[in-house]
């Protein structure tokens, strides 16, 4: 139980345009889903905590025009990357912990986004 | 401020040892989790094991086992009977229970597992 499904796994898009990633709770109710970033060879960076039914709070740094969250609904938020551009380019990944779940089972991961802007 | 440690970029370890990943953390909430991720190349973040500071046992969980010392702040993975599927990076993260269940990780280890 508790299966994140992330897609797309990766993206190759163009400079300029924009890239929407979802993310999506199969099998429980994520009232809060959280948005990171991996450079390579790093660790996660928190972008933003995405709240079903309300804005998202993010982190320091991240700019809120760029990287749109949307948590419409208790099984799905999305992340869109507006006006992608070549400093974008990282893997992008999501997790939720389900609710009412032990935080002893750990927050759930999705697989993932590698995102390449050229 | 809220901080994890993780000082060895990189460990190598002989199939069916055991190894110890570092990880030490600081945080002045009283109330927090200690949690450990595998990644492999493939990306996805795998939970492992769990430890809460009120925890009196330290955890375990099949191979893992997690080394809780509260008063040194360190929470060190030990991984016994290394296989070669045990390669991969491996992050330690912190979640203080007061911040909305936000997560701090740690830098990582590159674990690989020589046959």
């Amino acid at each position: 139980g508790a299966v994140v499904s992330q897609h797309p796994s990766w993206v190759i898009c163009k400079s300029g345009t924009s890239v929407k990633i979802e993310c999506r709770s199969l099998d429980f109710q994520a009232t809060t889903m959280f948005w990171y970033r991996q450079f390579p060879k790093q660790s996660l960076m928190l972008m933003a905590t995405s709240n079903e039914g309300s804005k998202a709070t993010y982190e320091q740094g991240v700019e809120k025009d760029k990287f749109l969250i949307n948590h419409a609904s208790l099984t799905l938020s999305t992340l869109t990357v507006t006006s992608a551009h070549p400093e974008d380019s990282s893997f992008y990944i999501c997790s939720a912990k389900a609710h009412g779940r032990q935080i002893g089972y750990g927050y759930t991961f999705g697989s993932g986004t590698r995102l390449t802007v050229v | 401020a809220q901080k994890i440690t993780q000082t060895q970029p990189g460990m190598f370890v002989q199939e069916k040892e055991a190894v110890t990943l570092d990880c030490t953390y600081d945080t002045s909430d009283p109330s927090y989790g200690l949690f450990w991720y595998k990644q492999p190349s493939s990306g996805e973040m795998i939970f492992l094991i769990y430890q809460g500071s009120y925890d009196q046992q330290n955890a375990t969980e099949g191979r893992y086992s997690l080394n809780f010392q509260k008063a040194r702040k360190s929470a060190n993975l030990v991984i016994s009977a290394s296989q070669l599927g045990d390669s991969a990076m491996y992050f330690c993260a912190m979640s203080p229970t007061n911040t909305g269940n936000q997560f701090y990780f740690g830098t990582g280890t590159s674990l690989t597992v020589i046959p």
